[in-house]
């Protein structure tokens, strides 16, 4: 049984729109992460959030975290084809991560 | 400067085999992990390896079994390979169980 969902499954924008992607839980965990994953290469983290009601900002990117924690939000400002990825969702606890399943991004120049 | 290596980058070996994965780790975290990516992305942990205590997923086959040589080391060990063996296997390190480092993962083809 998958833990955290994300939505959508895959999203193709233009250069220069946004983009919000969901990840929700059916647990709670001790903090929640974001990792962005090229072809070819292992995930990279981009953020991590612990309490309940955080917002993290980290240049385009705005990444929050519900007050209940169990579900999280990363919204990109004018999208640029550099951020094309898959993006994962992973709850922490303690050693451990559950990874979503991913949304695969494709921004068009 | 490589933090997280994987050998070999590609594998493709026919079913029955026996074959090993290997990972190093030079950022002295002292917990190593193995995944397994399936062909629709999801990431699914199947080792963590920390001070020679091994966590293993419940739904890993006993086929597969990891190998720590020292700290900086987490081999994998798949016998009697299968076909829904094939997958790409990510090797990761943490320093604290929070962050992880993720190797540029072995893409396994079994034939």
């Amino acid at each position: 049984t998958q833990l955290l969902e994300q939505s959508p499954q895959f999203l193709s924008i233009q250069e220069g729109e946004n983009l919000t992607v969901y990840c929700n839980s059916s647990s709670v965990f001790s903090s929640l992460q974001w990792y962005r994953q090229e072809p070819g290469e292992g995930p990279v983290l981009l953020v991590t959030v612990v309490t309940g009601g955080e917002v993290k900002k980290l240049k385009r990117l705005t990444f929050q975290f519900g007050d209940a924690r169990k579900d999280s939000s990363l919204h990109i400002t004018a999208a640029q084809p550099g951020d094309t990825g898959l993006y994962l969702c992973a709850g922490v606890e303690m050693w451990e991560l559950s990874f979503g399943a991913g949304t695969t991004v494709t921004v068009r120049a | 400067d490589t933090a997280v290596s994987q050998t070999p980058k590609y594998l493709v070996t026919q079913m029955g085999n026996d074959k090993s994965i290997k990972c190093e780790q030079n950022l002295g975290h002292d917990t190593m992990y193995w995944y397994k990516q399936d062909s629709k992305k999801f990431l699914k942990i199947m080792f963590s390896y920390n001070n020679k205590e091994l966590i293993i997923n419940e739904t890993v086959p006993n086929r597969f079994s990891p190998k720590s040589p020292d700290k900086a080391h987490l081999n994998l060990h798949i016998n009697s390979l299968e076909l829904g063996d094939s997958a790409v296997y990510f090797c990761a390190s943490s320093p604290s169980g929070n962050e992880q480092f993720f190797g540029p993962g072995t893409r396994l083809t079994v034939l």
